[in-house]
């Protein structure tokens, strides 16, 4: 199984500052295979980036993904009041999907 | 409106069992695969169980496998989760998430807002 690290835990930011989140797999994961999700607190994850960097319907294009076999990084290049959540990254291979632990972007 | 809603959640003992159930609206529910996905609380998010979209093949977590079973009535637009076998460490919000799959890239794409399944005596 494909563990996915994320870094940092917590990213302390303030509005209009750019944020680079990370995401490490255990092994090489298929860029096709990775995305990015946002949560804000007591709702349901939202579809951010798929294929490393494709960006879901709708999502602004301060949100950027990059990154090929174990090393992927989310970009948001300038922090927005409503960008301030946790994100996660998640892999598929071999009929098993799994999550990163999170990293929390907070309000500096 | 493409949606899904959750239901079925509850407090159980440990050892119960629960259903959970999800009912898709807005899009052509047959033509998708679906998992579900739980989040225990203020932890991260973490797959349970995917079914294709005709319910011909199911994958399973190892923390759940051989006590939950996925399974779909197309004709009912809806996903179920069996549980059985419950518990503590099996306390967290369950949501189902509709699996996109294409040339771009496998991932999930529409998510219902949860269902609280608490395993306590």
């Amino acid at each position: 199984e494909v563990v996915l690290t994320q870094s940092p835990g917590t990213l302390s930011l303030s509005p209009g500052e750019r944020a680079t989140l990370s995401c490490r797999a255990s092994q090489g994961v298929a860029s096709t295979y990775l995305a990015w999700y946002q949560q804000k607190p007591g709702q349901a994850p939202r579809l951010l980036i798929y294929g490393a960097s494709s960006r879901a319907t709708g999502i602004p294009d301060r949100f950027s993904g990059s990154g090929s076999g174990t090393d992927f990084t989310l970009t948001i290049s300038r922090l927005e009041p409503e960008d301030f959540a946790v994100y996660y990254c998640q892999q598929y291979g071999r009929s098993v999907w799994t999550f990163g632990q999170g990293t929390k972007v907070e309000i500096k | 409106q493409e949606q899904l809603v959750e239901s079925g959640g509850g407090v159980v003992q440990p050892g119960g069992s629960l259903r959970l159930s999800c009912v898709a609206s807005g899009f052509t529910f047959s033509a998708y695969g679906m998992h579900w996905v739980r989040q225990t609380p203020g932890k991260g998010l973490e797959w349970v169980a995917f079914k294709r979209f005709d319910g011909s093949n199911e994958y399973y977590a190892d923390s759940v496998e051989g006590r939950f079973v996925i399974f779909r009535d197309n004709s009912k637009n809806t996903l179920y989760l069996q549980m059985s076998g419950l518990r503590v460490e099996d306390t967290a919000v369950y949501y189902c998430a509709r699996r996109q799959w294409d040339v771009q890239g496998e991932y999930f794409d529409l998510w219902g807002q949860g269902t609280l399944v608490t395993v306590s005596s």
